[in-house]
């Protein structure tokens, strides 16, 4: 059992573009997270879904847009890359909402 | 709102030494608890929880004691290994369908 993995690894981006980082659990969980992670500001809450076929804001969801197609997937798009974007993202996922988070590896993002 | 606050690291010990990152939140009913580990260079693990008063949750020699009198939940170890060296978050989920909060996180590091 993989659990959650998220791609790429790791990317370096020119401002201006488009990126999508993915993220896949198979632990059949209803609800995915996304967070962003910079040195001294802990772990803040991008986007999330409770269930698959919504989602909702979090403490810092402008640039960021997410889709929950179905309960596996859940992909964060950043339309036009600013360098203040530059962080390590990670995904998560819990069996239902409020129930303990289970983390990716993340993704090192490096905006230029 | 909901919040975790967490002592201020770096905490440096000795091997062996006795560990105690403070822990103190501030939440509306009762919330579950959570203490996260993230080693260097990965995603977050659940270290332990608590999911009402006076439970204690325990893992790997670390223990922590949901106290809702003084609204802590302080995590303990007996003797650190430089195995343990690692970031520590406290986190809080208050069970209202709201998403986690998480502490800033400590950063440990064990000396030999």
């Amino acid at each position: 059992i993989a659990g959650i993995t998220q791609a790429p690894t790791s990317q370096i981006l020119a401002a201006g573009r488009r990126m999508t980082l993915r993220c896949t659990q198979d632990m059949r969980h209803n609800a995915m997270y996304w967070y962003r992670q910079d040195l001294g500001l802990g772990l803040r809450l991008i986007h999330y879904s409770n269930t698959a076929g919504t989602t909702g804001k979090g403490e810092v969801p402008d640039g960021y847009s997410v889709s929950r197609a179905n309960t596996d997937d859940f992909p964060l798009t950043l339309a036009s890359a600013v360098p203040s974007q530059t962080s390590v993202y990670f995904c998560a996922s819990s069996d239902s909402v409020g129930e303990t988070q289970y983390f990716g590896p993340g993704t090192r993002l490096l905006v230029l | 709102g909901n919040s975790v606050t967490q002592m201020e690291g770096p905490v440096t010990l000795s091997e062996e030494a006795f560990l105690t990152i403070n822990c103190t939140y501030t939440a509306t009913g009762y919330p579950s608890l959570f203490w996260y580990v993230q080693y260097p260079g990965e995603g977050l693990q659940l270290l332990l929880k608590a999911t009402k008063a006076d439970d204690k949750g325990s893992n790997k020699g670390f223990e922590a004691t949901y106290r809702k009198e003084t609204t802590s939940f302080h995590l303990e170890k007996g003797s650190v290994q430089v195995s343990d060296s690692a970031v520590y978050f406290c986190a809080l989920s208050d069970n209202y369908g709201q998403n986690f909060v998480f502490g800033p996180g400590t950063r440990l590091s064990v000396l030999p």
